[in-house]
């Protein structure tokens, strides 16, 4: 069964703290994928990466395949960052993913 | 270019109730996949729409029905509603079914079920 473990499940962070949120997984995957999700309630995806290293501005992802482990980085944390961010991977399959229950980040000014 | 577009945002209905909810994906993606997320959870896998046939399917009791149709536009039914059943129901595309592509959410429609 494939399960997605993420922690922590709430981080509270002063502006301009970096941030780190990891994801552990059970099965070997075909993608991991992280997420950001605001109040709202919209989806919107930062990254897909099944190998290395990924960097889009202030936010960085990491993958190690054979501990079967990612992280999510945030340099120079900005009360705009708030949001949930949730991992998930297609655990092999090509058609379904696995969700973790996400991290709250909360950055305060 | 228009992204993920979901209706209705939002409902009621009350329990035994059937609801329709719509979703058009991406410009261009031809796969459609639909989510429950149940409050303070993460997603969770309903079902997968490709060449209007369901592809795989979570495990969802056949309560949750689906249909693509031609544009590749999609619906998520739900018949005869549980108060279980409440959630934000998210629809993503992507491209020929790829889970190694980048998935496009919609903003999601919330069920409320009294």
């Amino acid at each position: 069964k494939n399960e997605v473990e993420q922690s922590p499940q709430n981080l509270t962070a002063q502006e301009g703290e970096f941030i780190t949120i990891n994801c552990s997984y059970s099965v070997g995957i075909s993608a991991l994928h992280w997420l950001q999700q605001h109040p709202g309630g919209g989806i919107v995806s930062l990254f897909m990466l099944s190998s290395g290293k990924k960097k889009h501005g202030r936010l960085i992802a990491t993958i190690n395949i054979q501990e079967k482990h990612s992280s999510l980085h945030i340099t120079a944390s900005h009360p705009r960052d708030s949001a949930v961010y949730i991992c998930a991977n297609s655990g092999g399959s090509n058609y379904k993913l696995t969700f973790g229950k996400g991290t709250l980040l909360t950055v305060n000014p | 270019d228009a992204g993920v577009t979901q209706s209705p945002t939002h409902l009621i209905k009350t329990r035994g109730q059937q609801v329709t909810l719509r979703c058009s994906p991406k410009s261009g993606h031809d796969t459609v996949s639909w989510y429950q997320q149940a409050l303070g959870q993460g997603p969770q896998f309903i079902f997968q729409y490709y060449e209007e046939e369901e592809r795989q399917r979570g495990n969802f009791p056949d309560r949750f029905s689906g249909h693509q149709f031609p544009n590749y536009s999609s619906e998520l039914n739900v018949n005869a509603l549980l108060l279980g059943d409440s959630a934000l129901y998210l629809c993503a595309s992507s491209l020929s079914g790829a889970q190694t592509g980048e998935l496009f959410f919609g903003e999601g429609s919330r069920l409320t079920v009294l």
